[in-house]
């Protein structure tokens, strides 16, 4: 089992939609969760960063954290199709070394 | 400055060639990695360097070798390389304390003939 579960997708939307994206894992020491935005050929972005349960909001995007399900989720609202990249969940229990899912790609169509 | 760049964008190199891949910050972070990631791959961590001192080889192969000259660089020597070694290569950077957060350069892009 991997230590952390991310669907490849892809994951298709229409413009406007609401896209949750979920990864799962299995280390009940990780306390550090990370989102990635990465387009083709590009380096990754850093787009949330919450530390142990609960919520975070940046504009259209929310993180969600639920340690006791090992279950955290990234909620799009309004969706763009400048939001078609692959998102890539990462975590770490503190310290250097992250781990990431394999990413999901999304689709948004005009 | 909240940039991390690396320069060649792009590499083209032979197996007997010897290059070398550049990075640089100036946000005053003291952690630097290199990673390694191949198509529809997460990236894998390959090398960390923490004030400067490497503190985590993730078992590379000695063909690749890291080199941090100062706090805003980081280079990664390449020598004898094999076509399976063809990859992504990304820079990253975070503050030495909230190491969590690490901000990736662009990548440079390597083909190994």
């Amino acid at each position: 089992q991997k230590e952390v579960e991310q669907d490849p997708g892809p994951l298709s939307v229409p413009e406007g939609a609401i896209v949750s994206l979920n990864c799962t894992y299995s280390n009940s020491a990780f306390q550090y969760f990370m989102w990635y935005r990465q387009y083709s050929r590009k380096g990754p972005e850093l787009l949330m960063y919450t530390y142990s349960s609960g919520n975070k909001e940046d504009g259209r995007f929310t993180a969600q954290v639920d340690k006791s399900s090992k279950y955290i989720s990234l909620f799009i609202r309004d969706s763009q199709p400048s939001d078609s990249a692959t998102y890539l969940c990462a975590m770490n229990t503190g310290f250097q070394k992250l781990v990431f899912g394999t990413g999901t790609r999304l689709l948004v169509s005009p | 400055d909240t940039e991390v760049t690396q320069t060649p964008k792009h590499l083209v190199m032979g197996m007997t060639n010897k290059k070398s891949l550049k990075c640089e910050q100036h946000m005053g972070h003291r952690a630097m990695y290199w990673y390694k990631q191949k198509a529809k791959k997460p990236p894998e961590l390959m090398f960390v360097y923490s004030y400067e001192k490497l503190s985590i080889n993730e078992s590379v192969p000695s063909r690749f070798s890291p080199e941090c000259p100062n706090s805003s660089l980081l280079n990664l020597h390449l020598h004898a390389l094999q076509p399976e070694d063809s990859a992504l290569y990304l820079c990253a950077s975070s503050q030495a304390v909230r190491e969590n957060e690490q901000f990736f350069g662009p990548g440079t892009r390597l083909t190994v003939l």
